[in-house]
């Protein structure tokens, strides 16, 4: 049981350029959802889905896209990267959508963008 | 202490000792909450939580208090050991769902964290 899974670890990519976080989780968890991380700012809502075939948009949803096929990925776009999506970016699980329940994270990915 | 939404504090403790790390809330509709530690280059990792209609909860070494008259959670730490080091965040889930894309709907607000610094 790995929990939840995030590749890569590190990327750098350039303005414009475009590209897929990918997120995993193998705990039959019905809710995902992708964080970023900013220094001073906290922990931002980016996109989540309370099942397969439901996404939503979070606090942050500008220049991300999002779809979930399946219980067990999420995968986040950035469709044109701008250097404001430098950041730290984390995929969460949990059971489903009720909101009392613990939210289980992967160990991010360290975006660049120049 | 920490607030969800202030500036990121320290705390500096000695090995062995107790440890407590503060966090208001500012939505009174919240009835669940989380702690989280995360340490350098990791995710963060959850550590204990509580529902609104307790006042304490335990864990290993660690008890979470709410205060919901002042809006106020904290979180202790026993016997705190090097090991502990990392950033501690609060998190809250804003009440109940409003529905079907409601905007408290699973969301949770997280504070900035606080940092803890535990010495040998």
């Amino acid at each position: 049981n790995a929990g939840v899974t995030q590749t890569p670890k590190f990327q750098v990519l350039k303005t414009g350029q475009s590209m897929t976080l990918q997120c995993a989780q193998d705990m039959n968890h019905e809710y995902m959802s992708w964080y970023r991380q900013d220094p001073g700012m906290g922990l931002r809502l980016i996109h989540y889905s309370v099942g397969a075939g439901i996404t939503d948009q979070g606090e942050v949803p500008n220049g991300y896209n999002v779809s979930r096929s399946t219980t067990e990925d999420f995968p986040l776009r950035l469709l044109s990267a701008a250097p404001s999506q430098t950041s730290v970016y984390f995929c969460a699980s949990r059971v489903s959508g009720i909101s009392n329940q613990p939210q289980h994270f992967g160990d991010g990915t360290r975006l660049s963008i120049l | 202490g920490e607030s969800v939404g202030l500036h990121l504090p320290t705390l500096s403790v000695q090995e062995g000792d107790n440890s407590i790390i503060n966090c208001a809330y500012s939505n009174s509709a919240s009835d669940y909450f989380i702690w989280y530690k995360q340490e350098s280059g990791k995710g963060p990792q959850f550590i204990i939580d509580i529902r609104s209609n307790m006042d304490k909860r335990q864990g290993q070494r660690v008890t979470v208090l709410l205060n919901k008259t002042v809006k106020h959670l904290s979180l202790q730490i026993a016997a705190t050991q090097p090991g502990d080091s990392a950033v501690y965040f609060c998190a809250e889930n804003g009440g109940p769902p409003t529905g079907a894309g409601g905007t408290s709907y699973g969301k949770l607000t997280f504070g900035q964290g606080t940092i803890l610094t535990v010495h040998p």
